[in-house]
């Protein structure tokens, strides 16, 4: 079955530290997406891309880096620079224009 | 820029009620609007769209019609059940951007 795959469910890194959070896709979307998700405030977006090796930032990009070397990947990076990164970060993919996104399962990241 | 803005929860029910959930949007071009349902611990799933104005979204009993004239789009499901518990996301995707914009979400909790 086609679908997104986010790795680790849970994550929990010190403070100081960069971490990764993996996204994978296998339903040949051009364009993902990372959100982040804070309770009472609903999904913000982090980074996308529309295309292989090109991304643009959203609206809460800093402290934040991604790549897109190949397109069934979009890695996130949550860096020692992200203020407040303990959250419920969410991956999706679409096959681009007006289509429905698609979304992982989320990954749950706990910073102490 | 655009926007969404969905009824604050959280909404308790009982089985068998009637559940709505307003949503209303600001856009300035023609845009495509969603609902999302999050489970507990998942991702979000696409619930219903629709695509142009009087179009009407449907699905599980859900229904949603794309109002231009009210700039609304609320979720109306006549007799819930408890496995509808869950959060509920109206957003909605502009003609010329790749990106949704999502309401905050509304916890919806229905008890047997």
């Amino acid at each position: 079955d086609g679908g997104i795959t986010q790795s680790p469910k849970y994550l929990f890194r010190k403070e100081g530290q960069n971490v990764t959070l993996s996204c994978e896709q296998n339903l040949n979307h051009d364009a993902m997406y990372w959100y982040r998700q804070d309770p009472g405030q609903g999904l913000r977006l982090i980074y996308y891309s529309q295309i292989v090796n090109d991304f643009q930032k959203g609206d809460i990009a800093e402290g934040y880096s991604v790549s897109r070397e190949k397109k069934e990947s979009f890695p996130l990076t949550v860096t020692s620079a992200q203020k407040n990164p303990t959250a419920f970060y969410l991956c999706a993919s679409s096959g681009g224009g007006q289509s429905p996104l698609h979304f992982g399962n989320g990954t749950r990241l706990t910073v102490t | 820029g655009d926007s969404v803005t969905q009824m604050e929860g959280p909404v308790t029910l009982s089985e068998e009620a009637f559940l709505t959930i307003n949503c209303t949007y600001t856009a300035t071009g023609y845009p495509s609007l969603f609902w999302y349902v999050q489970y507990p611990g998942e991702g979000l799933q696409l619930l219903l769209k629709a695509t142009k104005a009087d179009d009407k979204g449907s699905n599980k009993g859900f229904e949603a019609t794309y109002r231009k004239e009210t700039t609304s789009f609320h979720l109306e499901k006549g007799s819930v059940q408890v496995s509808d518990s869950a959060v509920y996301f109206c957003a909605l995707s502009d003609w010329n951007d790749y990106k949704l914009s999502f309401g905050a979400g509304t916890t919806v909790t229905v008890r047997a």
